[in-house]
């Protein structure tokens, strides 16, 4: 399957600071990915699609000025989480769709907030 | 997209097959049938998907009924690695915009020694 990469795989932060995340398909482009986030126990929760070259489209209860995406590159996006606060202490994860439509996800992101 | 209903939980012996049942008794006809299974503290991987023939690829089977209400994954010699929560989803085909999965709460299987 295809493979796609998280940067970083863990961090921890103060709250108040803004927290970077990379996702990195390394097989194919898409002008289109999707962002997640998971909370212990549960299942994921799609948080937002990414578009290249054109804003974000985020689900419903995502706030978009908190949670900002970037669209780079046909093979890069970032998730940005601004001012990061205990609650958005979370396991974030990203997927890229191929060809075929069939998304592929990153390894994740578990991001602890102080 | 349809909604899909899977049992919480599930125990297997190790060697023997897993069967993971689903049903979406709403999916529309141009649905397909994706599986998916998430390791402890990993990113989903993707298994196997359908649109009404049942499939097979080097991780497991997937079998559809007739009607398409309900379908089956099926591990045929299952190992302790396959311990995982199992999600299935049914979502539209066609076009990138259409292919954001919905998650449920998926299934946990145990595989047992």
């Amino acid at each position: 399957g295809a493979v796609v990469s998280q940067h970083p795989s863990r961090v921890i932060c103060k709250s108040g600071t803004s927290v970077k995340i990379e996702c990195r398909s390394l097989d194919f482009q898409a002008t289109t990915m999707f962002w997640y986030r998971q909370f212990p126990k549960k299942s994921l929760m799609l948080m937002a699609t990414s578009n290249e070259g054109s804003k974000a489209t985020y689900e419903q209860g995502v706030e978009k000025d908190k949670f900002l995406i970037n669209h780079a590159s046909l093979t890069l996006s970032t998730l940005t989480v601004t001012s990061a606060h205990p609650e958005d202490s979370s396991f974030y994860i990203c997927s890229f769709p191929d060809s075929q439509e069939t998304q592929y996800f990153g390894p994740g992101t578990r991001l602890l907030v102080l | 997209d349809a909604k899909t209903t899977q049992p919480p939980s599930m125990d297997c012996a190790e060697g023997r097959a897993a069967n993971l049942p689903c049903n979406h008794s709403t999916i529309s006809g141009n649905e397909y049938v994706y599986w998916y299974r998430q390791i402890h503290s990993q990113g989903p991987q993707y298994i196997i998907h359908g649109l009404k023939n049942n499939e097979t690829n080097e991780m497991a089977s997937l079998i559809i009924t007739e009607d398409r209400k309900s379908s089956t994954l099926i591990l045929p010699h299952a190992t302790l690695r396959d311990t995982a929560v199992y999600y299935c989803i049914v979502r539209v085909g066609g076009g990138n915009q259409g292919g954001k999965l919905i998650f449920g709460q998926g299934t946990e299987l145990s595989v047992k020694p």
